[in-house]
């Protein structure tokens, strides 16, 4: 059964540190990975996305790796702001399937 | 800038009311998707279109139907809501690139309160 799970599923930081948000998944088949955003009562911000044949992505503070063989990827946030405080959420493509599986989320508090 | 808009950010509906919620993209992509989102369950996927016409359901269909008539619109239909349908509700679409990458793109969702 195909599964994606977050941890921790809440994380409080002091403003500038670096952080990293954890997912993990049950197949190594994937096609693709998609790491997201969601700001309370408001859809999904696509953040990043990493191919199954890529190993990271990068956008301005936020980096993405991929890692197939231990079914496990991270979002590294560099130097957190407040406006950082958001639900953070993972979602896998696996091959095959044409839907996305989206893991609970990760919800970060960044203390000013 | 990719847009896909819902036709409602909150609704208040009675049981047994027959509701439609609609998304509309306008980046001519062919696979659109309804997600509900409730607290401790994350998102789950209703149904998703693949093109005009076309559905496929997705892991919690009962009680739920679609609607793709044209291919910037995909529309779900609650026949008869029930207060078990209060969710919050995504719509995305999803297009491809030229080297097989994609992304799927968020509407801003539609808060369904069924009393």
């Amino acid at each position: 059964k195909q599964e994606v799970t977050q941890i921790p599923a809440a994380l409080s930081v002091p403003e500038g540190e670096n952080l990293v948000l954890n997912c993990s998944f049950t197949d190594s088949a994937i096609y693709n990975l998609q790491w997201f955003r969601q700001d309370p009562g408001k859809g999904l911000t696509s953040l990043l996305l990493i191919q199954s044949s890529q190993r990271e992505q990068t956008s301005g503070r936020l980096n993405a790796s991929l890692d197939k063989s231990s079914g496990r990827s991270t979002l590294y946030i560099a130097a957190s702001q407040p406006g950082d405080s958001a639900t953070y959420l993972c979602a896998v493509r696996y091959r095959g399937f044409n839907k996305f599986y989206f893991g609970s989320g990760t919800k970060l508090n960044v203390k000013p | 800038d990719v847009k896909v808009t819902q036709s409602s950010r909150y609704l208040v509906k009675r049981t047994g009311e027959k509701v439609f919620l609609e998304c509309v993209q306008d980046m001519d992509h062919e696979n659109m998707f309804w997600y509900r989102q409730d607290p401790g369950l994350g998102l789950r996927l209703i149904y998703f279109s693949y093109d005009v016409k076309m559905k496929e359901k997705g892991d919690i269909p009962e009680g739920y139907s679609v609607s793709r008539e044209k291919k910037e619109r995909f529309s779900l239909i609650l026949e008869s809501a029930s207060t078990n349908q209060t969710s919050m509700y995504l719509c995305a679409s999803r297009y491809r690139l030229a080297g097989g990458q994609e992304t799927q793109y968020f509407g801003p969702g539609t808060r369904l309160l069924v009393l």
